[in-house]
This record gives structure tokens, C-alpha cells and sequence, in this order.
């Protein structure tokens, strides 16, 4: 059964930058039918895609974020990460990895929240 | 970015009331939405996608219909378990847009 698993820290300083790792497992990172999503979730915002990625390296981006904003993917570990620069406090949010697929958002992990405070 | 707009916000309903929600999209989006149930302090599920197609262990109950710019969801007899926020979200085009999320709650 597929699992996602986000870490990294609770917490960063503001003006840092936010490091995201997502664990997928049981399945492939390499599956040709699938791509890997970050999405995060706050009560100011709601429920706000953040980027996608292909086990091939290509990448889409949010344009509201698109400047601040890196995912990546290691298949060889199968892990997928995000980084977001420059953060403020209107970046604390739950953060969710998640697997796509054509025409849906079929798989999330549990969500790690992330507080940007001094 | 295409703007998704639920109606209502928020509804109270009783256990075997019908409920339905509603989504509409700024532009045409075809019928490249999902809807997706969240309850508290758990990710969002996916219920719906294509519109209308129940994602696989979805009890039949939900259904989802439309295209174009109005979408609905519907479930025909709600269960204590369906009490939650539900959210349309966007296919149609990057960035994905999920709509502003509707709370079912016991009336």
C-alpha cells in the first residue's frame, strides 16, 4: 500500500528557507503513470498547490510562489523534496507530498506543519 | 489562475438528509474537476474526479455531476461519517485551484 511521508523541521526562522522531504513508499517514484505533488494548507489560504514533479525531473510551478520555490526528486532513494526560500510567517502551513495522477490528487501523506517564527 | 467558488460555506444537515454542493469555475475547465472530503486533522480524500467518476472504494452515495463552469456534488442519504469539509479542486490547468472548501456539520 502506497505511502507518503513528509519531514523536515517544525519550525524556520523567517527570511531561511523551508526543506521538505517526502518518503514515498510502497510504490515507485519511477512510475510513468504518476506525479508527485507538494501542497500546503493554512486557514488564511486554504488549500494552495505548490508544485509538481515527474520522475524524469520536469517540474511545474505555482506562478505565485514560482520565484521562491524548488522541487526535486531522487529516484534513487525514492524521495522527492521542496525547498522554499524567503519565507515569512504567511508561509506557516500544513504541508502535504501527495502522488497525481491524470486528473486527480490520489494519494497525500499525513501533512507536516510548518511555523515560521523568530 | 482560474478562481473556484463554493457554495455554500458551510451547511448543517442531519443523518439520510441529501445534501449538495456546489462549484463554479471563473472560466471553462470542462470536466476536469475533483472533489475531495477532508475531516479533521486528516488529509484530503479524494471522492470524486472527471467530474463524476467515483474514485475506486467510494461509497455510491456520492455522486458528481456538470461541466464547463458549474459542478455539483451530492450525497443522496449522508451518514455520520460524511460529516467533514469538501473541496473542489481544478484538472483543467496549472496551478491547480482547489475551491474554498464547504463544511458539513450536524444540525
Amino acid at each position: 500500500q502506497l505511502q507518503l511521508q513528509e519531514s523536515g523541521p517544525g519550525l524556520v526562522r523567517p527570511s531561511e528557507t523551508l526543506s521538505l522531504a517526502c518518503t514515498v513508499s510502497g510504490g515507485s517514484i519511477s512510475s510513468p503513470s504518476h506525479y508527485w505533488a507538494w501542497i500546503r494548507q493554512s486557514p488564511e489560504k486554504g488549500l494552495e498547490w505548490i508544485a509538481t514533479i515527474y520522475y524524469t525531473g520536469t517540474t511545474y510551478y505555482n506562478p505565485s510562489l514560482k520565484s521562491r520555490v524548488t522541487i526535486s526528486i531522487d529516484t534513487s532513494t525514492n524521495q522527492f523534496y521542496l525547498k522554499l526560500s524567503s519565507v515569512t510567517a504567511a508561509d506557516t502551513a500544513l504541508y502535504y507530498c501527495a502522488r497525481e495522477r491524470a486528473g486527480a490528487i490520489e494519494h497525500w501523506g499525513q501533512g507536516t506543519l510548518v511555523t515560521v517564527s523568530s | 489562475a482560474i478562481q473556484m467558488t463554493q457554495s455554500p460555506s458551510s451547511l448543517s444537515a442531519s443523518v439520510g438528509d441529501r445534501v449538495t454542493i456546489i462549484c463554479r469555475a471563473s472560466q471553462d475547465i470542462k470536466n476536469d474537476l475533483g472533489w475531495y472530503q477532508q475531516k479533521s486533522g486528516k488529509a484530503p480524500n479524494l471522492l470524486i474526479y472527471g467530474a463524476s467518476n467515483l474514485e475506486s472504494g467510494v461509497p455510491s452515495r456520492f455522486s458528481g455531476s456538470g461541466s464547463g463552469t458549474e459542478f455539483t456534488l451530492t450525497i443522496t442519504s449522508l451518514q455520520p461519517e460524511d460529516f467533514a469539509t469538501y473541496y473542489c479542486l481544478q484538472e483543467y490547468s496549472r496551478p491547480k485551484t482547489f475551491g474554498q472548501g464547504t463544511k458539513v456539520d450536524v444540525k
